[in-house]
């Protein structure tokens, strides 16, 4: 059974500050997706991640994958206010039938 | 850009009631999802489909049912409402083969049974 682990699962971080979100998970897998949640509403789409090596940028967010560790991380840099929401990094493992499996998801809260 | 849409973003039902929550999408993916989630459980996967007509059973089948009779509609079926499928649902779609699996999701539907 896939398993998909990410830590911390609450984060509480002040404006400015950089910090790293980790995503593990137990079987081979080249794909990797990060999603962002604010509270009440659905799930929104942040980086895909294809291959080992893949790193993606979107302004104060970087995702990074390495397939080898099972390992993606979410960095942070310079967190404001507006980053203050629930991250989950799902997987698709090699050979699925299209189905992702979600780690429990971070939820993060930047204070002023 | 794709667009998923959810019948209801709000439902309450009595237990015992037969519940339809119906999903809907416009960029004609083949693959289709329902998912629950609930705090501190984060997303489970209760079915999916990855063509019309056929269907595949997620992590937590139990008390649910679903339909796909069109490309672009995914419906989810609770027979018997019960209290402890008081949840948060999320629709999602993706496309096939040459894609990157990415999954879109609609606006979600809470739904309370009392």
């Amino acid at each position: 059974e896939l398993k998909v682990e990410q830590n911390p699962l609450f984060l509480s971080m002040q404006e400015g500050k950089n910090y790293t979100i980790y995503c593990n998970y137990s079987t081979t897998s080249d794909r990797l997706y990060w999603y962002r949640q604010d509270p009440g509403k659905s799930l929104e789409s942040l980086f895909v991640l294809l291959s080992n090596g893949a790193v993606k940028q979107e302004g104060r967010l970087m995702a990074s994958l390495d397939t080898k560790a099972r390992l993606s991380t979410l960095h942070i840099t310079a967190a404001v206010h507006d980053l203050s929401a629930t991250y989950f990094c799902a997987v698709l493992p090699s050979g699925s039938a299209r189905q992702l499996t979600f780690g429990s998801g971070t939820q993060l809260t930047v204070l002023p | 850009d794709v667009k998923v849409t959810q019948s209801s973003r709000y439902l309450v039902k009595r237990t015992g009631e037969k519940v339809f929550l119906e999903c809907v999408q416009d960029m004609d993916h083949e693959n289709m999802f329902w998912y629950r989630q609930d705090p501190g459980l984060g997303l489970r996967l209760i079915y999916f489909s990855y063509d019309v007509k056929m269907k595949e059973k997620g992590d937590i089948p139990e008390g649910y049912s679903v339909s796909r009779e069109k490309k672009e509609r995914f419906s989810l079926i609770l027979e018997s409402a019960s209290t402890n499928q008081t949840s948060m649902y999320l629709c999602a779609s993706s496309q096939t083969p040459l894609s990157s699996y990415e999954q879109y999701f609609g606006p979600g539907t809470r739904l309370t049974v009392t």
